[in-house]
């Protein structure tokens, strides 16, 4: 079992170029989520998933994209890539509405940079 | 607004005891989360605190307090492993949660 997983690990990418990161988890939560992670500031979310079919927009949303067709599988686009986008990204997944603590799961992170 | 304040960074010494706090404002409350993220890794899910009072997990014990709109995560016996950083969580009235920028725990022999 492998919780959830990101690739790519690291990525360096030329401004305007388009980019996705890939995330899958295999317990069955119900919501998904992207953070980015800059140095001194803490994590901020781009975009979530509270079901399969469905997204929302965090707190930094604009340049970004996301799709979920099915319940293990949560990809981050960047439609052109920009030098501000250079960060760490984590994708994260809970089982929402559960009743229980839903505490997030997080993937190990892709570290990107944009030149 | 949603914030949650909590130290850029505290010093502590292996075996000791150290006290991390966090303040919290969000448009309503589902709980506070405390998570552990060493040095490029993610972070881990450390506890949990919905209602007033301690919960305690070995080492480790959070503190809630609603009406001050506080929490502490209180670390005893530290160990060298323990220095990472501390993420403090406010779960909203829509379940996502706020961070706070984290506090670097540095440990010294």
């Amino acid at each position: 079992i492998a919780g959830i997983t990101q690739a790519p690990t690291s990525q360096i990418l030329a401004a305007g170029r388009r980019m996705t990161l890939r995330c899958t988890q295999d317990m069955r939560h119900n919501a998904m989520y992207w953070y980015r992670q800059d140095l001194g500031l803490g994590l901020r979310l781009i975009h979530y998933s509270n079901t399969a079919g469905t997204t929302g927009k965090g707190e930094v949303p604009d340049g970004y994209s996301v799709s979920r067709a099915n319940t293990d599988d949560f990809p981050l686009t960047l439609a052109s890539a920009v030098p501000s986008q250079t960060s760490v990204y984590f994708c994260a997944s809970s089982d929402l509405g559960s009743g229980g603590e839903n505490e997030q799961f997080f993937g190990p992170g892709t570290r990107l940079t944009v030149l | 607004g949603q914030n949650i304040d909590q130290p850029t960074e505290m010093t502590a010494t292996e075996g000791a005891i150290v006290q991390i706090n966090c303040t919290y404002q969000t448009s309503g409350f589902n709980g506070l989360f405390w998570y552990q993220q060493h040095a490029g890794e993610a972070p881990t899910f450390l506890s949990y605190n919905v209602l007033d009072g301690l919960e305690e997990k070995g080492r480790f014990s959070s503190f809630l307090s609603r009406s001050k709109g506080y929490s502490y995560l209180l670390l005893k016996e530290l160990q060298m492993k323990d220095s990472a950083s501390y993420l403090c969580a406010a779960s909203d009235s829509n379940y996502q949660l706020i961070w706070g920028a984290g506090t670097k725990l540095i440990i010294k022999p």
